[in-house]
């Protein structure tokens, strides 16, 4: 079975900290992927990475920034909080890009 | 416009009842893939199905059946005999080429 975990299920922060969501996947795939999702807007992508190193910005890359320096790993990075920020973010990893994507549990982000 | 639309944002159905989720796509490609995932309150959203574009042949799998039809752009998934456990959100998407489109999901409540 595919797995993706998520280091925090629940964190509250507050505005203007920094924030590091942690993800790692153990079925060697290429491509990870973070989204955020919020009530009425459904998954929107915020950045994904298709090798180590490598990253492309999704739909909503604005105040986040990313890291893959290892492939089982990618984090999601807020450089400086917001309470717009507050949601939840799930991870999530496949094998090829347009495969089926697998998801880790959610982060859920309160930011005060 | 919306790639991947589900028009039914909210659904509660009595326990044992049958329920059918829409599921209407839209792409040029010839080849893409078709997907259903389910999210319950937990937040975790587990892959269901993953049908290409070259077949068209419904799928069974115990209480859950889909059915893929091009000729109308749909993937509709159907739930026989509802249980509680089936209250979620159930998510279906597209993928064409390395682009993957989530719809806006459909809130899905199972009443004992």
């Amino acid at each position: 079975d595919v797995k993706v975990t998520q280091s925090s299920r629940y964190l509250v922060k507050r505005t203007g900290e920094k924030v590091f969501l942690e993800c790692v996947q153990d079925m060697d795939h290429e491509n990870m992927f973070w989204y955020r999702q919020d009530p009425g807007l459904g998954l929107r992508l915020i950045y994904f990475s298709y090798d180590v190193k490598m990253k492309e910005k999704g739909d909503i890359p604005e105040g986040y920034s990313v890291s893959r320096e290892k492939k089982e790993r990618f984090s999601l990075i807020l450089e400086s909080a917001s309470t717009n920020q507050t949601s939840m973010y799930l991870c999530a990893s496949s094998p090829t890009l347009g495969n089926t994507i697998y998801f880790g549990e959610g982060s859920w982000l309160t930011v005060v | 416009a919306q790639k991947v639309t589900q028009a039914q944002t909210e659904i509660s159905v009595v326990e044992k009842e049958d329920v059918t989720l829409d599921c209407v796509y839209e792409t040029r490609d010839t080849t893409y893939y078709l997907f259903w995932y389910k999210q319950p309150p937990s937040g975790e959203l587990v892959f269901l199905i993953r049908r290409n574009s070259f077949d068209e042949q419904n799928e069974i799998s115990g209480r859950y059946s889909w059915n893929f039809q091009k000729s109308t752009s749909s993937f509709n998934f159907t739930i026989t005999a509802s249980q509680v456990v089936d209250s979620a959100v159930y998510f279906c998407a597209l993928s064409e080429g390395f682009q993957f489109y989530f719809g806006t999901g459909t809130s899905l409540t199972v009443i004992p």
